[in-house]
C-alpha cells in the first residue's frame, strides 16, 4: 500500500529553527509537495521537490532524498504566524497526490 | 480571477437530506479535484476531472456521492441521503493540467455538518 508518515505534532520557540520530517512509500514518484494549512483554512502550496537536494525559498527550505524515501521541511526564524499544520504529499505514478496526515506545529513565544 | 471559490462555505443539514456543493476553479485550469478532509487528517481524494470528463473516482466513494463538471468549468458535488459520517470539510482544487508540476490550488472549502 501507499503510505506517508510525518509526526503528528511538534512544538518550537519563536525565532528558532524547526525541521519537519516526512517518509514515504508510494507506487512510483513524480514529485513531493509541502503545503501549509492554518486551522479552518485550505492548504496553500509551499514547495515542490522532484530531484534530490535542497530547495530554498526565503525562510522555508525543503529537502528530498528519493533513494531514502525521505523529505524534510525546514523553517527558520520562526514567527507566531507559522503555527499551522504542514502537509507532505507525494505525486505517485498515476499522478495522484497521496497525502500525509499533517504535522501540527505549535510556536511558543 | 482571484482563485478557486466554493459555495456554500458552511452547511448544516439533517441526516437523510441531500446537499450540493459548487466549485468554480481558476478559469484557465483544466483539472479539477474534490477532496474530503476531517480533523487531524490530510485531504482524502474523492474524484477528479480533466475538462468535463470525470477521469477517476475513489473506491471509497459510495454511490450516494456524485460529481459533475458539465461544461468543463464549474463543478458540483452532491451527497444524497447524508449520514453523520459525511461531516467533513469538502475541498475543491484545480491545476493547469498541462506542463505543470501538479501543484494544486485549493478553494476555502465547504464545511458540512450532518446532525
Amino acid at each position: 500500500g501507499q503510505n506517508i508518515d510525518q509526526p503528528t505534532e511538534m512544538t518550537a520557540t519563536e525565532g528558532a529553527i524547526v525541521q519537519i520530517n516526512c517518509t514515504y512509500q508510494t507506487s512510483g514518484f513524480n514529485g513531493l509537495f509541502w503545503y501549509q494549512q492554518h486551522a479552518g483554512e485550505a492548504p496553500t502550496f509551499l514547495s515542490y521537490n522532484v530531484l534530490d537536494g535542497l530547495e530554498e525559498k526565503g525562510r522555508f527550505s525543503s529537502f528530498l532524498s528519493r533513494s531514502k524515501g525521505y523529505s524534510y521541511l525546514l523553517l527558520k526564524e520562526l514567527q507566531m504566524k507559522d503555527s499551522a499544520s504542514y502537509l507532505c504529499a507525494v505525486l505517485d505514478s498515476n499522478y495522484q497526490l497521496i497525502w500525509g496526515a499533517g504535522t501540527k506545529l505549535i510556536i511558543k513565544p | 480571477d482571484t482563485g478557486v471559490s466554493q459555495d456554500p462555505r458552511h452547511k448544516i443539514t439533517k441526516r437523510g437530506q441531500n446537499v450540493t456543493f459548487r466549485c468554480d476553479p481558476i478559469s484557465e485550469h483544466n483539472r479539477l479535484y474534490w477532496y474530503r478532509q476531517t480533523l487531524g487528517q490530510g485531504p482524502e481524494f474523492l474524484t477528479y476531472f480533466q475538462n468535463e470528463a470525470q477521469l477517476e473516482k475513489s473506491r471509497l466513494l459510495s454511490d450516494r456521492f456524485s460529481a459533475e463538471r458539465p461544461k468543463g468549468s464549474f463543478s458540483t458535488l452532491e451527497i444524497q441521503r447524508t449520514e453523520q459520517g459525511d461531516s467533513a470539510m469538502y475541498l475543491c482544487a484545480s491545476s493547469p493540467g498541462t506542463g505543470d508540476t501538479g501543484e494544486l490550488f485549493f478553494g476555502e472549502g465547504s464545511r458540512l455538518t450532518v446532525l
